[in-house]
């Protein structure tokens, strides 16, 4: 089976702190997400990459930055952590397109900013 | 660009059949899926259609109509353990990410 790890769970950060979150599958798939969910809405791609080195916004980029030097791992990061990106962060990788599109994810972590 | 249509809410009772409904648009087709999402929890993959027809899986089915820009998942002998959202995410045949909307909420009741 494929593995999403994501590094933490819950994370706690202040206010201005650069924050790395750090995703790595095992499955040696070529794409890369990273989403973000809110209570009440859908979860909401921030960043994705189809290849190592490659990365894509997109539609809520503002604020954040993606590093994707090996294939597998995928990072997160926030440059100047601010309250309003408190939220649930997911990681997913899938394979190519079609049925090999489907996203396996992380297990998500739960960023406190404050 | 997408659209997608599902009830924000549902209610069932334990042991009962729930259906959950989908209609959406997109630029090109290139199959759906179905994901279960609890609580606090990241998403995992339900199924995926990407002929016409039902796909049965235990006490999970999927059916898809490509002609309607419509699915529906079917639940049968619904448990507690249903409670979850369940998310209809169709496949685009451009090279765009999957879309997630906000999917329908599920709650089983004794």
């Amino acid at each position: 089976d494929v593995k999403v790890t994501q590094s933490s769970r819950y994370l706690v950060k202040r206010t201005g702190e650069k924050v790395f979150l750090e995703c790595v599958q095992d499955m040696d798939h070529e794409n890369m997400f990273w989403y973000r969910q809110d209570p009440g809405l859908g979860l909401r791609l921030i960043y994705f990459s189809y290849d190592v080195k490659m990365k894509e916004k997109g539609d809520i980029p503002e604020g954040y930055s993606v590093s994707r030097e090996k294939k597998e791992r995928f990072s997160l990061i926030l440059e100047s952590a601010s309250t309003n990106q408190t939220s649930m962060y997911l990681c997913a990788s899938s394979l190519n397109r079609g049925l090999d599109e489907k996203l396996f994810f992380g297990s998500g972590t739960q960023l406190s900013v404050l | 660009g997408q659209n997608i249509d599902q009830p924000t809410e549902m209610t069932a009772t334990e042991g009962a059949i729930v259906q959950i409904n989908c209609t959406y648009q997109t630029s090109g087709f290139n199959g759906l899926f179905w994901y279960q999402q609890h609580a606090g929890e990241a998403p995992t993959f339900l199924s995926y259609n990407v002929l016409d027809g039902l796909e049965e899986k235990g006490r999970f089915s999927s059916f898809l109509s490509r002609s309607k820009g419509y699915s529906y998942l079917l639940l049968k002998e619904l448990q507690m353990k249903d409670s979850a959202s369940y998310l209809c995410v169709p496949v685009d045949s451009g090279n765009t990410p999957l879309v997630f909307g906000k999917g329908t909420r599920l709650s089983v009741i004794a």
